[in-house]
């Protein structure tokens, strides 16, 4: 399957800092990106879709003013979560679509940890 | 997109066959059911999937019923690093966006 990297893979930051993470396909030129959330014994869920070269759609509930999301060329996409709170220490995950049969290449995902 | 149940968790011994099942009765004509699994502090990884008929690959089998209101992925000769928790997913074709329910938390024993 398709290569898709996270950057960092781990970050710690202090409350109130805001903290960038990269999403890169590696190997094939994704259309579409995907940024999901997992809390500790949870599942994943989707945070938002982020279409090269548009604003990124959010799904019900997630702040779009509080996590910013860039796609702006075929493979690369930033999650930027602005003032971050001990609360939104998570595990965040990317994946990258946009082949034929639909499929989602996953990242191999970024544990931030806000103190 | 329809909803799927699977168990919570399982247990293999090593070496033997991993039958995981999912029951999705609602699901549509156009609706493809996809398996992904999580290794801990990983990413998802993608298995197989299938619409109707069953589907093999180099990791799995899937095998549909034919009212397709159930399948089955089986890892045929499960092992240590099979450990994981499997997510059985069922997206329209079209739609990019998939929905991970809880899953099944597989628990193979030496």
């Amino acid at each position: 399957g398709a290569v898709v990297s996270q950057h960092p893979s781990r970050v710690i930051c202090k409350s109130g800092t805001s903290v960038k993470i990269e999403c890169r396909s590696l190997d094939f030129q994704a259309t579409t990106m995907f940024w999901y959330r997992q809390f500790p014994k949870q599942s994943l869920m989707l945070m938002a879709t982020s279409n090269e070269g548009s604003k990124a759609t959010y799904e019900q509930g997630v702040e779009k003013d509080k996590f910013l999301i860039n796609h702006a060329s075929l493979t690369l996409s930033t999650l930027t979560v602005t003032s971050a709170h001990p609360e939104d220490s998570s595990f965040y995950i990317c994946s990258a679509g946009g082949g034929e049969s639909y499929e989602q290449y996953f990242g191999p995902g970024t544990r931030l940890t806000v103190t | 997109d329809a909803k799927t149940t699977q168990p919570p968790s399982m247990d293999c011994a090593e070496g033997r066959a991993a039958n995981l099942p999912c029951n999705h009765s609602t699901i549509s004509g156009n609706e493809y059911v996809y398996w992904y699994r999580q290794i801990h502090s990983q990413g998802p990884q993608y298995i197989i999937h299938g619409l109707k008929n069953n589907e093999t690959n180099e990791m799995a089998s899937l095998i549909i019923t034919e009212d397709r209101k159930s399948s089955t992925l089986i890892l045929p000769h499960a092992t240590l690093r099979d450990t994981a928790v499997y997510y059985c997913i069922v997206r329209a074709f079209g739609n990019e966006k998939l929905t991970f329910g809880t899953g099944t938390r597989l628990t193979i024993i030496p």
